[in-house]
């Protein structure tokens, strides 16, 4: 079966700390990956994706994240985080052989303390 | 652009009674969809639109949910009768391309009672 797993319900960092989100997908194929973060009671906000090229792909506010294929994982990661980095991050897979279905993990909750 | 807007933002409502969400994607995206999220079940896709065209129904729970999206700017999403366990937040995202990413709405949080 086709999933995403997010294996840490939360996170926690001190800010000015470096960051990372963990994701692991199992599906078919070379797939789409996605990174999405929401904020309290905001919709979902695109953050950065990878379709093919540079594993190593930037997104918005200073996030990047790392394809690995061999690990079939997309990590997400920031160099320094800030405390207003605090939310909820959904990593979210399309397989390949799907022009629309999007697998979405269960969500991380990320908390930046002071 | 304004983005996705969704309304209401937030709706109570008792059992049995008609519940409809709106939606207006942004202008120029083909694609529609309609998510819901509860903390149980986390994000489920209901119903997806190209072109103004369900192409995938398969997530909407049961007969008592229905979408339509008459034109390119406007879906809605209804549940009739309405139940306790409907309780959840209801995102529309709209998409330009296949391989583009989703734009989300803020979310219409239904309660009912």
């Amino acid at each position: 079966a086709q999933s995403v797993a997010q294996p840490e319900d939360q996170v926690n960092v001190a800010e000015g700390n470096p960051l990372t989100v963990k994701c692991t997908y199992s599906v078919s194929g070379n797939p789409y990956l996605f990174w999405y973060v929401q904020y309290p009671n905001r919709g979902l906000q695109f953050l950065l994706k990878y379709i093919t090229g540079d594993n190593l792909v930037k997104g918005s506010y200073g996030f990047e994240a790392e394809f690995n294929k061999s690990q079939t994982s997309f990590h997400l990661k920031k160099p320094s985080a800030l405390v207003s980095d605090s939310a909820l991050y959904f990593c979210a897979v399309r397989p390949m052989d799907s022009s629309y279905k999007l697998i979405f993990g269960s969500g991380t909750r990320l908390l930046v303390r002071p | 652009d304004a983005g996705v807007i969704q309304s209401p933002r937030h709706e109570v409502t008792e059992m049995g009674q008609e519940v409809t969400l709106r939606c207006k994607p942004i202008s120029g995206h083909n694609s529609l969809f309609w998510y819901r999220q509860t903390m149980m079940r986390g994000l489920e896709l209901l119903i997806y639109f190209n072109n103004n065209v369900p192409i995938d129904d398969s997530g909407m729970p049961e007969d008592r949910f229905s979408a339509k999206m008459p034109n390119a700017s406007f879906s809605t999403l209804k549940i009739q009768p309405s139940e306790p366990r409907d309780s959840a937040v209801y995102f529309c995202a709209s998409r330009a391309a296949q391989l583009g990413e989703l734009f989300f709405g803020e979310g219409s949080r239904l309660t009912v009672l």
